[in-house]
């Protein structure tokens, strides 16, 4: 069966600070993966989208990574600034495909 | 940037009502445009795929009676919840992807629905 999982589920961090969240999959044959910010009562904007041939993609502050082999991906946050606090959404799509396969999400809060 | 716009944000009606709500791509064409829900704390969960000119493609487990979508014109389609009841209060998501190009699909704002 086709998942996305992601972790952590919640994370607290501190205005200015580092973060990494992860994405593990198992959809097969893959054509691409995605990650979007999600601002609560807001629908998704998409920082990156990475296709497997793809190890790393940035978008300012915001680095995905990607590794096909073990289908893993992580974004990692630097920086981190309050309008950051959101849910963050791993997305995968299958090879020949528009259906998106979405994670389970991770709620990052940023504190001052 | 492509940009998918949602209407409208927020509705609130009683019980028994039918309620329409509308996804247009502002600035390209959309042949197919998706449909999705969202509880609280939950991932978006896909509902159906609109296809314009043809009947949408529904998710198993979604009732096609209950949820009418329709997708008459390139630029839109429409999503109609019939006969709203409480449990059907939800936040709905549309989104769209430019045809033949790598863009990542666009989502519109959602619509907050609670049916009363």
């Amino acid at each position: 069966k086709n998942q996305v999982e992601q972790s952590p589920q919640s994370l607290i961090i501190l205005e200015g600070k580092n973060c990494t969240l992860q994405c593990n999959y198992t959809v097969s044959p893959f054509s691409n993966l995605r990650w979007y910010k999600q601002d609560t009562g807001r629908g998704p904007v998409s920082l990156t989208i990475m296709t497997f041939s793809e190890n790393t993609k940035s978008n300012g502050r915001y680095t995905a990574t990607l590794d096909a082999d073990t289908k893993q991906s992580s974004l990692h946050i630097t920086a981190s600034q309050l309008s950051d606090s959101a849910s963050y959404i791993c997305v995968v799509t299958g090879y020949n495909t528009d259906k998106l396969i979405f994670g389970t999400g991770t709620r990052l809060q940023v504190f001052p | 940037g492509a940009v998918v716009s949602q209407h409208p944000s927020r509705v609130i009606c009683k019980s028994g009502t039918s309620v329409k709500i509308e996804c247009r791509s502002l600035d390209f064409q959309a042949t197919t445009m998706f449909w999705y829900r969202q509880f609280p704390k939950q991932s978006l969960m896909l509902m159906a795929t609109s296809n314009e000119g043809s009947k949408a493609t529904y998710e198993q487990g979604v009732e096609k009676d209950k949820f009418l979508i329709n997708h008459a014109s390139l630029t839109l389609s429409t999503l109609t919840v019939t006969s709203a009841h409480p449990e059907d209060s939800s936040f709905y998501i549309c989104s769209a992807s430019v045809p033949y190009s790598n863009q990542p699909q666009h989502f519109g704002d959602g619509t907050r629905l609670s049916i009363l």
